[in-house]
């Protein structure tokens, strides 16, 4: 069974970093687009970061030059790399498996937490 | 950027069908994805590229796209339907995906 779990949240001072992991079991992690999305609390889903089976990388602009996504095949994890990190990056992160073109997400982590305060 | 407009709240009394709008513009050129998200929980996949089931969803679910809105429908809403749920697409002219506000289904 496909699956997706995701660590490396927790509580940081602004202008902080922090680095969140997501290890994929079940299927090939270079096969498929991967990419993170957050939620702040009470608010929707937003897209932070996409990396798709050539490699390439995307971000989101509010995490552009602060965020760094990257992902190590031979033991199946990607990584969210967070830099500088401020107030309004407090939000539960997600990774997700994409699937078809153009993408959709058909299989999600649980999310882990990250909380930026002083 | 790309714009994806969702009304903040639908209710429905069990047993009726349930309407969810996803506004943008031209988006019946584009391919529509939809997720459902219960409190606490991670998002699911209910429905993709406007109208396709992934496995294990109900028949209950089905979308529909054309023009400027696109919808998602269940019909013979449950309980258990009960759930924020959003709408998803790809915006090509900034490689960014996209994410609806969402909407909140309650079932009275």
């Amino acid at each position: 069974e496909a699956q997706l779990l995701e660590s490396g949240g927790g509580l940081v001072q602004p202008g902080g970093s922090l680095t969140l992991s997501c290890a994929a079991s079940g299927f090939t992690l270079s096969g498929y687009p991967m990419i993170w999305v957050r939620q702040a609390p009470g608010k929707g889903l937003g897209w932070v970061s996409s990396i798709n089976s050539g490699g390439s990388i995307l971000y989101a602009d509010s995490v552009k030059g602060r965020f760094t996504i990257s992902r190590d095949i031979s033991k199946s994890t990607f990584y969210l790399q967070m830099n500088s990190l401020r107030d309004d990056d407090t939000a539960v992160y997600y990774c997700a498996k994409g699937a078809g073109i153009p993408w959709h997400f058909d299989l999600w982590g649980r999310g882990t937490l990250v909380s930026v305060s002083s | 950027s790309y714009v994806l407009t969702q009304p903040p709240s639908v209710s429905v009394a069990p047993g009726k069908t349930a309407t969810m709008t996803c506004g943008g513009n031209n988006i019946g050129v584009k391919s529509v994805h939809w997720y459902q998200q219960k409190p606490g929980q991670a998002p699911v996949l209910v429905v993709y590229d406007d109208n396709v089931r992934p496995s294990g969803i109900p028949e209950r679910f089905s979308g529909s796209n054309s023009g400027n809105t696109a919808t998602l429908t269940i019909s013979g809403v449950e309980a258990g339907d009960e759930a924020d749920y959003y709408c998803q697409v790809w915006d090509g002219s900034s490689d960014h995906v996209v994410f609806g506000g969402g909407t909140k289904l309650t079932v009275l």
